[in-house]
């Protein structure tokens, strides 16, 4: 069976830290990664999505960037955090034996930047 | 970014009450989705719909594809303490999937 893994669960960083949250997927191949952030309270929004290695969409301008260097594996980085960077990371996959329209999500990274 | 309707926006129901909840889009979907999400973790998929005008039930929950393909509902029969949560409705576009806004359920004893 398919399952996702993020970490840190946790993570807590002073303003101007750089930032590295890792996604890894197991048990399927040539999955679409994706990565959410949540506000508190709020809804989800998308900020990457990569359908291959190397290959990574950017939805929201912003200071975070993506990178995929391995099939299963998704990280999401920061040179320089800022305030507006806390909230609740979610990594989500799509495609390989189930449904390809259908997204699992991880259990998420809370980050809170102080 | 695009996002869906979701209504209502929150609910607080007695334990044992049937709840209803929708999602309206201006966009046309050939997919919506379904996610439930408790506090502190990430969102779990519940029901995924495929066809204009399909009905599909999961246990307690049934969820419909609305014609128009522009809308979705979901209905929850006899709710539980457990039911708690929020509850988001998703539409896929292409590679992504574009979430509503979601609906907050609480459940009173």
């Amino acid at each position: 069976s398919q399952t996702i893994h993020q970490w840190p669960a946790t993570l807590v960083q002073p303003v101007g830290s750089p930032l590295s949250l890792e996604c890894t997927v197991e048990g399927t191949s040539n999955p679409n990664l994706y990565w959410y952030r949540q506000a508190a309270g709020r809804g989800l929004q998308l900020l990457f999505y990569s359908v291959g290695i190397g290959q990574i969409s950017s939805e929201v301008p912003q200071n975070l960037s993506a990178s995929r260097p391995q099939d299963r594996q998704f990280i999401l980085s920061s040179k320089k955090l800022l305030l507006s960077d806390s909230g609740f990371y979610l990594c989500a996959w799509t495609g390989g034996a189930v449904s390809a329209y259908e997204q699992y999500f991880g259990p998420g990274t809370r980050l809170t930047v102080t | 970014g695009q996002q869906l309707n979701q209504s209502p926006q929150s609910m607080f129901i007695q334990e044992g009450e049937d709840v209803s909840m929708n999602c309206t889009s201006s966009s046309i979907f050939n997919t919506w989705l379904w996610y439930k999400q408790d506090p502190g973790e990430g969102p779990v998929l519940l029901i995924a719909l495929y066809k204009a005008g399909e009905l599909t039930s999961n246990g307690r929950l049934t969820a419909q594809f609305g014609i128009t393909r522009k809308d979705s509902f979901l209905n929850i029969s006899a709710s539980i303490p457990s039911d708690v949560g929020i509850y988001f409705c998703a539409g896929r576009s292409v590679h992504k999937l574009i979430f509503g806004t979601g609906t907050r359920l609480q459940v009173f004893p």
